[in-house]
């Protein structure tokens, strides 16, 4: 067990729809990683947070949008949804953000299967 | 811009017998190097990492892996596989506070 949570685990909905994903991070880490991994893309990283602020972005669609919140923990929200969106989206979470040093330690993931 | 390549979408090797899983990575400038270890339905779990120093890093359930500045690698090696050593293998290259890389992965089978 990582210490990362995301909740929910699975999530099926409709194309056009609308869905927020949350993530809280280890006790004490103040950084949080997005990445989305599907079988013809691989892992991508998407946003990463450090104590609520947009730290770096990645291949992230203005479809997509992430925060994070005062205690730390961050949603991910995903609008307009297609069926290309049909993914495993990860959340990861480090010590700090100010260097690249710290590895990062992965949530379970919640699989998302829009039809 | 910095890149991370895994040459090897899987790779075969019976137990016992030592692995390589190789990566090759591409930075202007120092890089953070890691391997992570993928199970099926499962997050990634962080196995070892080169910040600087000696280039033979020792991580997680005997996996090392060897830094060469010069061939720009960063191979994952172990001296006998387990069959429970099966599993998705990333390397990742970060420099400095830039956004990190992921390569697209290695799928490593440890044949009973």
């Amino acid at each position: 067990d990582s210490g990362v949570t995301q909740t929910p685990k699975h999530l099926i909905t409709a194309t056009g729809q609308r869905v927020t994903l949350r993530c809280s991070p280890r006790s004490g880490d103040l950084s949080v990683y997005w990445y989305q991994q599907s079988l013809d893309q691989g892992l991508q990283f998407l946003i990463q947070y450090y104590n609520g602020e947009e730290r770096a972005k990645g291949n992230i669609l203005e479809r997509f949008s992430a925060q994070q919140f005062p205690d730390l923990h961050s949603e991910l929200n995903l609008s307009s949804l297609e069926l290309g969106d049909s993914a495993l989206y990860f959340c990861a979470s480090s010590v700090v953000g100010t260097t690249g040093a710290h590895e990062q330690y992965f949530g379970p993931g919640t699989r998302l299967t829009v039809t | 811009a910095q890149s991370v390549a895994q040459p090897e979408d899987q790779v075969n090797v019976a137990e016992g017998n030592p692995l390589t899983v190789k990566c090759t990575y591409s930075v202007s400038g120092n890089p953070y190097l890691f391997w992570y270890v993928q199970y099926p339905n499962r997050g990634l779990q962080f196995l070892l990492k080169y910040i600087t120093g000696d280039n033979l890093v020792k991580g997680s359930y005997g996996f090392e892996a060897e830094f060469n500045k010069s061939q720009t690698s960063f191979h994952l090696k172990k001296p006998s596989a387990l069959v429970s050593d099966s599993a998705l293998y990333f390397c990742a290259v970060r420099e400095g506070s830039d956004k990190i890389i992921f390569g697209k992965g290695t799928r490593l089978h440890i044949l009973p």
